[in-house]
């Protein structure tokens, strides 16, 4: 069963960079890395989405590493609003079907 | 307006009482899927659909039924609820996972409590 692990919180300051690490240690050859951010009572929001190497979009970057047994979500310049659960997901489709597997989340708290 | 929609929102009801969480999408997405999160557990994933017609277990199916008649619909059947299923519950529609990734859009979610 794939099965992810990431750091249960982490504090930051605004203005910093923060990095989230995911480790994935049986992830699939086909499988992507996908992040999420969810803020209390509401549904997940997908944030970004790699195969290999760096994905950047206009609020994140994603880098994955040649083995892809872990990867890093970067949030530039954080704010108070970016305090929110950070999750890691990726495929399982080692067990010849589709399910989704997320990691347990990182609870990110942004300090002014 | 894109959306996943739930009903209802919030239910509170007592064991055994046969309940129904509909779940509809507009995107004509292929894959649909139930989750339950809980505290400290993070988001387990219970049923997913494929496709009309087509659905599997997740990682904690027990206790729980699915069906995808429609492709907007996926409703989420508790036979005979009991405490151990008192969660927050979130339905998700995604284009499709075989070629696009897993970019899923979420439901607000449902609170439900069994007594």
């Amino acid at each position: 069963l794939a099965k992810t692990t990431q750091p249960i919180s982490m504090d930051s300051y605004e203005g910093q960079e923060v990095n989230i690490t995911c480790s994935h240690n049986n992830i699939a050859t086909n499988d992507y890395i996908t992040w999420y951010q969810q803020f209390p009572s509401q549904g997940p929001r997908f944030i970004i989405q790699g195969y290999k190497t760096k994905v950047t979009n206009e609020v994140a970057s994603l880098f994955i590493p040649a083995d892809r047994k872990s990867s890093t979500l970067s949030l530039p310049r954080v704010s108070l609003s970016d305090t929110a659960v950070y999750y890691c997901l990726v495929g399982d489709t080692n067990n010849a079907g589709n399910m989704l597997t997320f990691g347990g989340g990182t609870r990110l708290m942004v300090k002014p | 307006e894109a959306q996943v929609t739930q009903n209802p929102r919030y239910l509170i009801t007592v064991t055994g009482k046969k309940l129904t969480v509909t779940c509809s999408q507009n995107m004509n997405h292929e894959y649909m899927s139930w989750y339950r999160q809980d505290p400290g557990l993070g988001l387990r994933q219970i049923y997913y659909s494929m496709n009309v017609e087509v659905t599997d277990k997740g990682d904690v199916p027990e206790g729980y039924k699915v069906s995808r008649k429609e492709k907007r619909n996926f409703p989420l059947i508790l036979e005979s609820p009991s405490p151990n299923q008192t969660s927050l519950y979130f339905c998700a529609s995604s284009l499709s996972i075989l070629d696009r990734g897993y970019e899923q859009y979420f439901g607000p979610g449902t609170r439900l409590t069994v007594t």
